[in-house]
């Protein structure tokens, strides 16, 4: 079975720093291209980058309210996804999910983490 | 950034009769290898998002038959021929065809 676990969210300053986690089991992580979406409360789906397999040379990419701020890494030998938010926003405050791309979308997501950036 | 417009924004429906979704992207979503990369997603209220349809008209394993994707170029449609109960929530349309990826806004589908 599939499962996704996203960890590590909770309560940060503006300007800090938090490091998402993302534990995958239940098929060959190494193979799949993974992304990172995030949801603000009671709002909609923004994705907020990707990261390709090792075939596709392990290429990252994000969206450009994240750029720069953000960085997504991976580790096959764990089975794990990362995603390390640096100088934080209020903005950035949402749910953050973790899916496995499969035809150019995630077909299976996690059950979210929450990031809430406040002072 | 390619733009996602749902319509409507809300849809009641009476049980046991049809929906449908509309989704329009401000760019035609063809990519270079001819496949075209429109996605619908369901999120039931307190749930996470899961993927109904891949690459407009493909259901996920799982998916009751009586969701289905339709269109092409700019233009594409979430059916759900007869609404059910546990259907209730919103659905979303996103395109994996253009950099960075986009959302539609959402249509919430309540029952009457």
């Amino acid at each position: 079975e599939v499962q996704l676990v996203e960890s590590g969210g909770g309560l940060v300053q503006p300007g800090g720093s938090l490091r998402l986690s993302c534990a995958a089991s239940g098929f060959t992580f190494s193979d799949h291209n993974m992304d990172w979406v995030r949801q603000a409360s009671g709002k909609g789906l923004e994705w907020v980058g990707r990261s390709r397999n090792k075939a596709d040379g392990y290429i990252t990419e994000y969206a450009a309210s994240v750029e720069g701020r953000f960085t997504i890494s991976r580790d096959d030998s764990k089975n794990s996804l990362y995603l390390q938010m640096n100088s934080l926003k209020t903005e950035d405050t949402a749910v953050y999910y973790c899916a496995r791309d499969s035809y150019g979308s995630g077909d299976y997501w996690g059950q979210g983490t929450l990031v809430t950036v406040s002072s | 950034d390619v733009v996602m417009t749902q319509s409507p924004l809300s849809l009641p429906v009476t049980l046991g009769q049809p929906a449908s979704i509309s989704c329009r992207s401000s760019q035609s979503l063809v990519y270079s290898d001819g496949n075209t990369y429109l996605h619908w997603f369901q999120q039931r209220p307190g749930q996470s998002p899961r993927r109904l349809i891949y690459q407009v008209s493909n259901r996920d394993s799982g998916v009751p038959d009586r969701f289905s994707g339709s269109g092409s170029g700019t233009d594409f449609t979430l059916k759900i021929s007869r609404v059910e109960a546990e259907d209730v929530g919103i659905y979303y349309c996103m395109q994996g065809t253009h950099w960075p990826l986009t959302f539609g806004g959402g249509t919430r589908v309540e029952i009457k």
